[in-house]
């Protein structure tokens, strides 16, 4: 089974710190993926990366940036959390183009509160 | 613009009763579909996906979707709802050019009365 974790299930910052999320998967996947889930509007994608050290950004980028060091590892950074953060974030991955399936599986999610 | 449509935001249906949950797209070609159910506080948990093929796609708990090219939906069924299954559901499109953009829709949230 694939396994997508995150490191914090809860998590509590205040306005202009700085934020680190950080997703772990165990399946050696090429792709992953940063979303964020707020009521009404549904998934809507941060970043993604394709490959170590490549980054793209998706839908909702600013505000945010990422890291993906390695392989398996893809964080999330907030370089000055605000309030408008405040949401649920959600870690995906999949296995990679010309594959075959493209299915993302994800992560628990972390629920992030900006005060 | 690609876009997923997820039309009814809340459903309630009786323990037993069957159920369906709608869901459009609106892609240049046909894409990828899947549905997603997400329990309250959980992760999404892939229920099922159509890649090509049967239009009939069967997935886990008893849930099937059926991929209907005409009417560009791919419609969540479940013949028998149990309260377990009370979460919100997600249908979400992936364009099968290379592009590893999922698209959600905004989610149908269900309850089961008893």
């Amino acid at each position: 089974d694939v396994k997508v974790t995150q490191s914090s299930r809860y998590l509590v910052k205040r306005t202009g710190e700085k934020v680190f999320l950080e997703c772990v998967q165990d399946m050696d996947h090429e792709n992953m993926f940063w979303y964020r889930q707020d009521p009404g509007l549904g998934l809507r994608l941060i970043y993604f990366s394709y490959d170590v050290k490549m980054k793209e950004k998706g839908d909702i980028p600013e505000g945010y940036s990422v890291s993906r060091e390695k392989k398996e590892r893809f964080s999330l950074i907030l370089e000055s959390a605000s309030t408008n953060q405040t949401s649920m974030y959600l870690c995906a991955s999949s296995i990679g183009t010309g594959h075959g399936e493209e299915t993302q599986y994800f992560g628990p999610g972390t629920r992030l509160l900006v005060l | 613009a690609q876009s997923v449509t997820q039309p009814d935001i809340h459903i309630t249906v009786s323990e037993g009763a069957s159920l369906e949950l709608r869901c459009n797209y609106s892609y240049g070609a046909t894409p990828y579909l899947f549905w997603y159910v997400q329990s309250p506080g959980q992760g999404l948990q892939l229920l099922l996906k159509y890649f090509s093929g049967d239009t009939l796609v069967q997935g886990i708990k008893g849930f099937e979707a059926e991929f209907k090219r005409s009417q560009s939906s791919f419609n969540l069924r479940k013949p028998s709802v149990h309260w377990s299954d009370a979460a919100e559901y997600f249908c979400a499109a992936l364009s099968n050019f290379g592009n590893e953009k999922l698209t959600f829709g905004t989610g149908t949230r269900l309850t089961i009365i008893p």
